[in-house]
């Protein structure tokens, strides 16, 4: 079956410390991919997506690239910020309906 | 506001009653979906509907658990006999659905209710 998985935090960085959480997937078909984020208290935010192979979904200076050859969807910013500690989760979507997540990586960025 | 917004945010409630909590999609979306998410983990699909039918219900949704979506608008979801198991955030989300001629098809999520169940 399809599935996501990414890597277990907590992550722990100092501010403007490059970022990198990894994402690789299982998924029959040709999954778009995504990233979302959840702050403390609240809902998932979409933060980036890729639809197809070799796209890269960027937003907020995070990005990340959908590799087929290696099922993953890496997710990177060249320097994090306070405002950036939350949980991110990997996500796919088939040609389906549902979103299937990872189980989320927390990231904490010090002062 | 034009997001998808989720009633009420918290609910406490005593093992044994009944829950219903409510979701409003953004309004041009046909899909609607719910999902629950347990702390340290990510959410996981319980049911969805397309415009008022609701096409999949995950094994997580036992015969307790039941969801609306009457007029194909806003859904509401009722927890019959809550356990404390139940606790949980409970999310909804909505999308346009593949074949409404758009790429755009990822999924929008509210905010959640949180159910504590003592």
């Amino acid at each position: 079956g399809n599935s996501v998985t990414q890597m277990e935090g907590p992550v722990t960085l100092s501010e403007e410390a490059f970022l990198t959480i990894n994402c690789t997937y299982t998924a029959t078909g040709y999954p778009s991919l995504f990233w979302y984020v959840q702050y403390p208290g609240e809902g998932l935010q979409l933060l980036l997506k890729a639809t197809k192979a070799d796209d890269k979904g960027s937003n907020k200076g995070f990005e990340a690239t959908y590799r087929k050859e290696t099922t993953s969807f890496h997710l990177e910013k060249g320097s994090v910020q306070v405002s950036d500690s939350a949980v991110y989760f990997c996500a796919l979507k088939t040609g389906g309906f549902k979103t299937i997540f990872g189980a989320g990586t927390r990231l904490f960025v010090k002062a | 506001d034009t997001g998808v917004s989720q009633n009420p945010r918290h609910k406490i409630t005593k093992r044994g009653q009944n829950v219903t909590f409510r979701c409003d999609p953004i309004s041009e979306h046909n899909r609607l979906y719910w999902y629950r998410q347990t702390l340290g983990q990510g959410p996981e699909f319980l049911t969805y509907f397309q415009n008022e039918a609701q096409l999949e219900k995950s094994r997580l949704l036992s015969d307790r658990f039941s969801a609306e979506r009457p007029k194909g608008s806003f859904s509401t979801l009722e927890i019959q006999r809550t356990e404390q198991g139940d606790s949980a955030m409970y999310l909804c989300a909505s999308s346009l659905g593949a074949g409404t001629g758009t790429m755009n098809t990822e999924a929008f999520f509210g905010q959640g209710t949180r159910l504590t169940v003592v």
